[in-house]
């Protein structure tokens, strides 16, 4: 069965520290992984995509790293500020090319809190 | 402004009295779907749909029902709804199934019903 999971389950960090979120999946054969940011009360909205050939991206403070050998993934997060407390949750989707499900598999996220 | 605009925010209801929760997106999107969001639990998708006609069940499909007519539009029917579904929902679109471009979120709709 396909499965993501995030660590830490929630996070408290000061305003200007940094920090590293993790996800560690099962989704084969692999297609992309997203990494979507949630404030209260609103929808995800995407922060970045990693495909198989992709090693790290940066998106602003944000940056995401894939091993698809070990699958795993981590988003890094430069200089907390408070806008930055969120959930964030990973999103991996599949390959149907190759009998794979396209049916994005959802993290449960990571809560992040920045106090000042 | 491109956006998935899903109506009402906030709805309470009784067991039982059917309720339909609208979604619709501008962006001349395929993929469409469902999801629920329960503490501790993060986002379980209940149905999606790769185009107008095509609706296909996700993870948590019990209870719940969906229509694609228009490209736009993918409404969430609960003919007899229970205590069990109440939670925070919210539908999203993206431009295929495969998913290469992000999902569009609406900003979800939260349901209590007693």
């Amino acid at each position: 069965k396909n499965q993501v999971e995030q660590s830490p389950q929630s996070l408290i960090i000061l305003e200007g520290k940094n920090c590293t979120l993790q996800c560690n999946y099962t989704v084969s054969p692999f297609s992309n992984l997203r990494w979507y940011k949630q404030d209260t009360g609103r929808g995800p909205v995407s922060l970045t995509i990693m495909t198989f050939s992709e090693n790290t991206k940066s998106n602003g403070r944000y940056t995401a790293t894939l091993d698809a050998d070990t699958k795993q993934s981590s988003l890094h997060i430069t200089a907390s500020q408070l806008s930055d407390s969120a959930s964030y949750i990973c999103v991996v989707s599949g390959n149907s090319l190759s009998g794979g499900s396209y049916i994005p598999t959802f993290g449960r996220g990571t809560s992040l809190i920045v106090h000042p | 402004e491109a956006q998935v605009t899903q109506n009402p925010r906030y709805l309470i209801t009784v067991t039982g009295k059917k309720l339909t929760v609208t979604c619709s997106q501008n962006m001349n999107h395929e993929y469409m779907s469902w999801y629920r969001q329960d503490p501790g639990l993060g986002l379980r998708q209940i149905y999606y749909s790769m185009n107008v006609e095509v609706t296909d069940k996700g993870d948590v499909p019990e209870g719940y029902k969906v229509s694609r007519k228009e490209k736009r539009n993918f409404p969430l029917i609960l003919e007899s709804p229970s205590p069990n579904q109440t939670s925070l929902y919210f539908c999203a679109s993206s431009i295929n199934r495969v998913l290469s471009s992000p999902l569009h979120f609406g900003n979800g709709t939260r349901l209590t019903v007693t």
